[in-house]
C-alpha cells in the first residue's frame, strides 16, 4: 500500500461548484498533514496545514480524521484560478511524503 | 526573499554526459531537500541535509547519483553518467527549524532534466 493516496482526477467543475478531494495514509504516526498546491509546471506551494482535526481558511477546508486515516479538503465557490493539482502530504521526523495529486479543472 | 533559487531551469544532454543541478537555499534556512517528480512515481524525496550534513540519502536511485552541500548557501546534485530515465524535474526545497512551522517546505521552480 502506497504511504499517501490520492484520487487522481481528473475532477472538472463548474464555476461556483463545491469540490471536495480525499487522500488517506498509512503511517499512523504521522505528526501533521498539509496541502499544496501545484500549477503546471510550476513548483508545489503550500495552501494548508491540517495539525490537529481541521483547518479553514478564506474558501478552503482541510480536515483531519486520525481514526480513519484520511485527509479531505473541500473548496467551495471555486473560481477558475483553482485549476491546479493538489497534493495531500503527511510530515512525519522531518520527512515529507507526498501523494501523486488529484488534478482540479474548473471551468467558466 | 529571493527564494530558492535553481539552476539551470532546463537541461537537455545526451545519454552517459554528466549533469550538475545546483540549488541556492532560502536564507537562513538550515535543511535542505532534493526531490525528482514523474508522472509515474510523482515527487520523490532524494536526499535530505540538516546544517550542511546529509542526514537521509536512502531515496537516492543508485550510485550514479549524488549531493554535496559544501556550505549553508549552495548544494549540488550530480548524475554521472545520466540515462533517459533519469529524465524528470527535480525540485530543491529549504525550512527552518527555527521558524513557527518547521515542517513547511518551500520549492524552487525546478529544474527540467531530459535525457536523450
Amino acid at each position: 500500500r502506497k504511504e499517501v493516496e490520492q484520487d487522481p482526477g481528473p475532477f472538472n467543475v463548474p464555476e461556483g461548484a463545491t469540490v471536495a478531494f480525499n487522500c488517506t495514509y498509512s503511517n499512523s504516526a504521522s505528526q501533521s498533514f498539509f496541502w499544496y498546491r501545484q500549477d503546471c509546471r510550476k513548483e508545489p506551494k503550500l495552501l494548508m496545514s491540517v495539525y490537529s482535526s481541521g483547518n479553514e481558511d478564506g474558501r478552503f477546508t482541510a480536515q483531519l480524521n486520525r481514526a480513519s486515516q484520511y485527509i479531505s479538503l473541500l473548496i467551495r465557490d471555486s473560481k477558475l484560478s483553482d485549476s491546479a493539482t493538489y497534493l495531500c502530504i503527511q510530515y512525519s521526523n522531518y520527512k515529507l511524503t507526498f501523494g501523486k495529486g488529484t488534478l482540479l479543472t474548473v471551468n467558466p | 526573499d529571493a527564494g530558492v533559487i535553481q539552476s539551470p531551469r532546463h537541461e537537455v544532454t545526451e545519454m552517459g554526459q554528466e549533469v550538475t543541478l545546483r540549488c541556492k537555499p532560502i536564507s537562513g534556512h538550515n535543511s535542505l531537500f532534493w526531490y525528482r517528480q514523474t508522472m509515474m512515481r510523482g515527487l520523490e524525496l532524494l536526499i535530505y541535509f540538516n546544517n550542511n550534513v546529509p542526514i537521509d540519502d536512502s531515496g537516492m536511485p543508485e550510485d550514479r547519483f549524488s549531493a554535496k552541500m559544501p556550505n549553508a548557501s549552495f548544494s549540488t546534485l550530480k548524475i554521472q553518467p545520466s540515462e533517459p530515465r533519469d529524465s524528470a524535474v527535480y525540485f530543491c526545497a529549504s525550512s527552518s527549524i527555527y521558524s513557527g512551522e518547521p515542517e513547511t517546505q518551500y520549492f524552487g521552480p525546478g529544474t527540467r532534466l531530459l535525457v536523450l
